[in-house]
């Protein structure tokens, strides 16, 4: 099954710790974004990538890196330098070339610090 | 950069009523005029999308009307359920573009 698939589902991280998210998509989509979602905030964009090995910072992206060294992966790395990194995590893809399309999202991954 | 406005931020509506969520926007290059749908705990996804060329479109019980002079699209749900209690988003996009999400509406429905 085509898809993109958020892992882990829950963490924790201590103060002052590095935890990285993994984003794999098999959709073949050359687009893909990370979103941070707060009660009441919406979807955030912290970065987002068009093609492999470029990816540009959206509108919250201090205290986040990311990486693009394949089409089928955007790992987010959530640095001690994020000072309120609980929350609600989404990694999305899609399509580039002609209009708009359609964004696939994952199922997620919560953030706590503990 | 505020590009994408909606509203109303939450919504509540008997069970078979209209519910009316609203999108403006500011980048006339947008080309694709999305609705997603997204449950507690979950990833959002595709309800229905709109493409400039066309002022509305009709999928079962939900609506995307687009007004393009007016630079709003807005999602009507007719005979509301209470299984469509979610928050929903408007993202309009353009080609190697990146999305730009409203606040979102949290819609309530009560039976």
């Amino acid at each position: 099954d085509g898809g993109i698939t958020q892992s882990p589902k829950y963490l924790f991280r201590k103060e002052g710790q590095n935890v990285t998210l993994s984003c794999e998509q098999n959709l073949n989509h050359d687009a893909m974004y990370w979103y941070r979602q707060d009660p009441g905030q919406g979807l955030r964009l912290i970065y987002y990538s068009q093609i492999v090995n470029d990816f540009q910072k959206g509108d919250i992206a201090e205290g986040y890196s990311v990486s693009r060294e394949k089409k089928e992966s955007f790992p987010l790395t959530v640095t001690s330098a994020q000072k309120n990194p609980t929350a609600f995590y989404l990694c999305a893809s899609s399509l580039t070339g002609g209009a708009g399309t359609e964004a696939f999202f994952g199922q997620g991954t919560r953030l706590t610090v503990v | 950069q505020q590009q994408v406005k909606q509203s109303p931020q939450s919504l509540i509506v008997q069970k078979g009523g209209i519910s009316i969520i609203n999108c403006a926007y500011e980048n006339t290059a947008f080309d694709y005029f999305p609705w997603y749908q997204q449950f507690p705990g979950k990833g959002p996804a595709l309800l229905i999308a709109i493409r400039p060329d066309v002022s509305e479109k009709k999928e079962g019980r939900f609506t995307i009307s687009f007004n393009k002079s007016a630079k709003q699209f807005s999602l009507h749900i007719m005979d509301s359920q209470p299984g469509d209690s979610a928050t929903y988003f408007c993202a309009p996009t353009r080609s190697l573009g990146r999305l730009y999400f409203g606040r979102g509406t949290q819609l309530t429905v009560w039976p």
